[in-house]
């Protein structure tokens, strides 16, 4: 049983770039987090997809951030127009749906810096 | 809003001591869970222990446990015989259990030292 991937693992940008992150969640999970953690804080909630469905997105979800999740499978997360406060790392997590509560797992991240 | 507030920013622990991570939550909420994440230096977050916060009983696995103290919106984790393996950041977890919200809420995290 493979975790959950995040590729690429670090990306370093110019501001006003546009960047895409891809996520492979745990295969049978068909919920999909991803979060955004910067230096010194724990993760913040950006956005939920059950399947393919986006069901919840955070106010941290600026326009230029946008996430699918095609066929339920694999997601992405693209940020358009990088600013340096962009900077920081972005988790991705998955889990088996089970009446709410249920265990996320998480990748490793993908780094991102933004100069 | 829920938050979740980690009051040690830092806590070091003497190799197969025993040491306590505090936690404190505010919520309105009565059905929610709670969690205790571990981050390793650049390696993935892993759970470390659950508690549905229905079940009086206390969480443990292994040498990892909790105190659950509902009323006081307290979830501390205690680890005993410490180990090496041990050292990274904790971060406690809220979520919600109701319908429709399914996103974590973490603390700023205590980063653990074991000093051998």
């Amino acid at each position: 049983d493979t975790g959950v991937s995040q590729d690429p693992r670090h990306k370093i940008t110019k501001r006003g770039q546009n960047v895409t992150f891809r996520c492979d969640p745990i295969s049978e999970h068909n919920r999909l987090y991803w979060y955004r953690q910067t230096l010194g804080q724990g993760p913040e909630f950006l956005t939920y997809f059950q399947n393919e469905a986006q069901l919840e997105k955070s106010r941290l979800l600026s326009d230029r951030f946008s996430a699918e999740r095609p066929k339920g499978s694999f997601s992405t997360l693209e940020i358009q127009r990088t600013e340096q406060g962009d900077s920081a790392m972005y988790l991705c997590a998955s889990s088996l749906a089970g009446g709410g509560g249920e265990t996320q797992y998480f990748g490793p991240g993908t780094r991102l810096l933004v100069l | 809003a829920q938050t979740v507030t980690q009051s040690q920013p830092e806590m070091s622990v003497q190799e197969a001591e025993t040491v306590t991570l505090s936690c404190t939550y505010d919520t309105s909420e009565s059905d929610y869970y709670l969690f205790w994440y571990k981050q390793p230096p650049s390696r993935q977050m892993i759970l470390v222990i659950r508690q549905e916060a229905y079940k009086q009983q206390n969480a443990t696995e292994n040498r990892f446990s909790v105190n659950f103290q509902k009323a006081a919106k307290s979830f501390s984790l205690k680890i005993s015989d410490s180990q090496l393996g041990d050292a990274a950041m904790y971060f406690c977890a809220y979520i919600y259990s109701g319908a429709g919200s399914y996103q974590l809420t973490f603390g700023k995290g205590t980063k653990l030292s074991v000093i051998p």
